[in-house]
C-alpha cells in the first residue's frame, strides 16, 4: 500500500528556534498534501493545503508567516515552524493524495514537537 | 460546507460485546466517509472508507460501517470487542481530492 513518511518523528527545541518537518510519499506521486495539527486529547485540525509547484493555502487562523510550507516536488512537502514557542507544541501530521486516485488520503506517522 | 458529529466522546464496552460508534455528517454533495483509529502516541490508521457503491463497508480488524443517506449517518460497528480495540476513533468526511474534516473523536475503552 501507499506509504507516507515524516521526519523527524520527535523533536524538542528551544523557544525562538525554527523546526523543519518533512513529509514524503514513498511509492506514489502526490500533487496535493495536507498538514494537520493535533493537540492532546483533541481531533485533527487542518492547517494548510500544499500543492506541488504553487503556494500553500492556509486555513483561517493559521499564520502563514509562522508555518512555512514548501511543496517543491511530487513526493516532498515541508513544514517549517518559525520562531517556535511553547504553544506550538503539538502533534503535526501530514497526508498525501495519490495523483492517480483521489479517493483516499494516506497519512504520515506524525511528528511530535515540544518547544521548551 | 461539510461537518462531522461523533456522538459520545467516550464509549465503554466489555470484551466480547458489540461495539457501536456513532457518526453523523453534513454535506451538500455526495460525501466520502472514513473511519480512522489512533493508538496512543501514534498516527492514524484507516479502518474503512465509503466513496460509492455498496453502502455496507467492511474494514480491517472486523469493523464495518453502513452509509445511510436518509439518516446522514456512518456508524461504525464490530460484533465482538477485543481488548486491543481500545483506542481513539475518528470519523471523517471529504470530497475527492480535498482535505478531511474530522469529528472530535470517540475514545473506546474495553474491559475484561
Amino acid at each position: 500500500g501507499a506509504v507516507v513518511s515524516q521526519h523527524p518523528s520527535w523533536v524538542i527545541c528551544k523557544s525562538g528556534t525554527s523546526v523543519k518537518i518533512e513529509c514524503r510519499s514513498l511509492d506514489f506521486q502526490a500533487t496535493t498534501m495536507f498538514w494537520y495539527r493535533q493537540f492532546p486529547k483533541q481531533s485533527l485540525m487542518l492547517m494548510a493545503t500544499s500543492n506541488e509547484g504553487s503556494k500553500a493555502t492556509y486555513e483561517q487562523g493559521v499564520e502563514k508567516d509562522k508555518f512555512l510550507i514548501n511543496h517543491a516536488s511530487l513526493t516532498l512537502s515541508t513544514l517549517t515552524v518559525t520562531s517556535a514557542h511553547p504553544e506550538d507544541s503539538s502533534f503535526y501530521i501530514c497526508s498525501a493524495i495519490d495523483r492517480g486516485s483521489k479517493e483516499t488520503q494516506y497519512f504520515g506517522p506524525g511528528t511530535r514537537l515540544l518547544v521548551l | 460546507a461539510q461537518s462531522v458529529t461523533q456522538l459520545g466522546s467516550h464509549v465503554s464496552v466489555s470484551e466480547g460485546a458489540l461495539v457501536l460508534l456513532r457518526c453523523n455528517y453534513s454535506s451538500s454533495v455526495p460525501p466520502y466517509l472514513f473511519w480512522y483509529v489512533q493508538y496512543p502516541n501514534q498516527g492514524l490508521q484507516l479502518l474503512l472508507k465509503y466513496t460509492t457503491g455498496a453502502t455496507l463497508v467492511k474494514g480491517i480488524n472486523g469493523f464495518e460501517a453502513e452509509f445511510k443517506k436518509s439518516e446522514t449517518s456512518f456508524h461504525l460497528t464490530k460484533p465482538s470487542a477485543h481488548m486491543s480495540d481500545a483506542a481513539e476513533y475518528f470519523c471523517a468526511v471529504s470530497q475527492a481530492g480535498t482535505a478531511l474534516i474530522f469529528g472530535k473523536g470517540t475514545t473506546l475503552s474495553v474491559s475484561s
